[in-house]
């Protein structure tokens, strides 16, 4: 079936060293791919969207690359500071979903001081 | 301040009893949905709606009810006939067109015993 899904459920890195997280989509013809961040006991976060027709996009500290010939998504995170601490999710709107989004089980990122 | 609320943080049942679970925003979004997270889990659709009046089921729709009667509020109804309430409970809300990103509010932990 479709899904959204991340390679590794846990991600630890020193402080001040760039992070990547990974997340594959089965779906070639997902359109709008977006991540979040959630922190332990909140609601998520936006960190950043990509749409199909782009390969990178970047924002503070932060940079999301896709790759569709093997439906691979990244993000980049520079210079990581304790604060990025938490779970990070991946999600993908499908064509003819309207505005709904499945999300992928998510990765923990710690960051060691 | 806009934002998305909900309302209680914590929330605790006796099994056999329905709970309505608050959702209100002011950001003037079309879409509102609700998420039930499990620990360590990533986030699953039970409901949305993309405009008043009108509602879908997600994917986890059974033993759930909603209403969307004003476009400002979308509560939630964990009904007797849910097996496993027990869970942290996302409300979002977007735009229906044009931007797919979903503002979630700081959710509600939902416990039954």
């Amino acid at each position: 079936g479709e899904s959204v899904g991340l390679h590794l459920p846990t991600l630890s890195v020193q402080e001040g060293d760039n992070s990547i997280i990974n997340c594959a989509y089965s779906n070639s013809a997902s359109d709008y791919f977006i991540w979040y961040k959630q922190e332990s006991g909140k609601g998520p976060q936006f960190i950043i969207d990509i749409r199909s027709n782009m390969d990178k996009r970047q924002g503070q500290r932060v940079t999301v690359l896709l790759n569709k010939t093997v439906k691979h998504l990244s993000l980049q995170i520079a210079a990581t500071q304790p604060g990025d601490s938490a779970v990070y999710f991946c999600a993908e709107v499908l064509p003819g979903a309207n505005s709904k989004l499945t999300f992928g089980k998510g990765i923990t990122l710690s960051v060691r001081p | 301040d806009g934002g998305i609320t909900q309302s209680p943080k914590y929330l605790f049942r006796k099994e056999g009893q329905n709970v309505t679970l608050s959702c209100e925003q002011n950001l003037n979004h079309d879409a509102m949905y609700w998420y039930r997270q499990d620990p360590g889990q990533g986030l699953r659709l039970i409901y949305y709606s993309q405009i008043v009046n009108d509602f879908q089921k997600g994917d986890i729709a059974e033993g759930y009810s909603v209403s969307r009667e004003k476009k400002e509020s979308f509560p939630l109804t964990v009904t007797s006939a849910q097996k496993n309430p027990t869970a942290f409970y996302l409300c979002a809300s977007s735009f229906a067109s044009g931007s797919y990103e979903q503002y979630f509010g700081p959710g509600t932990r939902l416990t039954v015993t």
